[in-house]
């Protein structure tokens, strides 16, 4: 049963567009994710939020940006995408880092 | 900086096999170890985390952690078709479970 949800499911765009994504989840976590799935599968944490507050930030492009209105949500926008973006972003939740992480299904991204 | 490998990267068993997966890590500080699996067009969901040396059992599932030998592992008894997936190890960085490694995965195919 699904509990984080994202949308779009899809996404197609140009080079040089901005988009953007959410996630909502409904289990009252208090952290949310932001991950990187790439063609490889090669899962990569990009943000993580607790409480609204970014406490993990990896190495990423400045052009991501993580947008948290509330502990339920979590967006991600994409200033100005490179091909190198297309891939599956997935966003989850849990309600203590240490505890089980919940996934949503993630949005694809391609950049034409 | 952590480095998580798993192997085998594909593994096939017959349908009521032994399935094992292997997982090697690099920081000697971890103390949050995960296998999740996903399935084709899902997100990756938790199977079971171990945070003790030594085993854990749930159901057809066997965890094995070894913290001085770097090494987790999980292990599917009486292996299904439905249990054909990616499975990933997830490690934390250090004490920080917010923060965690995925290896790049191990395709299991049960074959009926």
């Amino acid at each position: 049963e699904t509990a984080v949800f994202q949308t779009p499911n899809y996404h197609v765009t140009q080079v040089g567009n901005e988009v953007s994504f959410n996630c909502k989840q409904t289990l009252g976590h208090d952290t949310m994710y932001w991950y990187k799935q790439d063609s490889k599968k090669l899962l990569k944490i990009m943000f993580s939020y607790n409480n609204k507050q970014l406490i993990v930030n990896e190495t990423v492009p400045r052009r991501f940006s993580p947008q948290s209105s509330d502990k339920a949500h979590l967006n991600l926008r994409i200033k100005s995408v490179e091909p190198e973006d297309s891939a599956v972003y997935l966003c989850a939740s849990s309600s203590q880092g240490y505890t089980e992480v919940f996934f949503g299904k993630g949005t694809r991204l391609t950049v034409v | 900086q952590q480095k998580v490998q798993q192997s085998p990267e594909s593994l096939i068993v017959p349908e009521g096999g032994m399935a094992s997966l292997n997982c090697t890590f690099s920081d000697r500080n971890s103390q949050y170890f995960w296998w999740y699996r996903q399935h084709s067009g899902e997100g990756p969901k938790a199977l079971m985390s171990i945070f003790s040396n030594g085993d854990k059992k749930e159901g057809r599932f066997t965890a094995h952690l070894n913290k001085a030998s770097l090494h987790v592992s999980l292990h599917i008894k009486d292996s299904q078709p439905s249990d054909s997936a990616l499975y990933f190890c997830a490690v934390s960085i250090g004490t920080n479970a917010y923060k965690v490694i995925f290896g790049k995965g191990t395709h299991l195919h049960v074959l009926p």
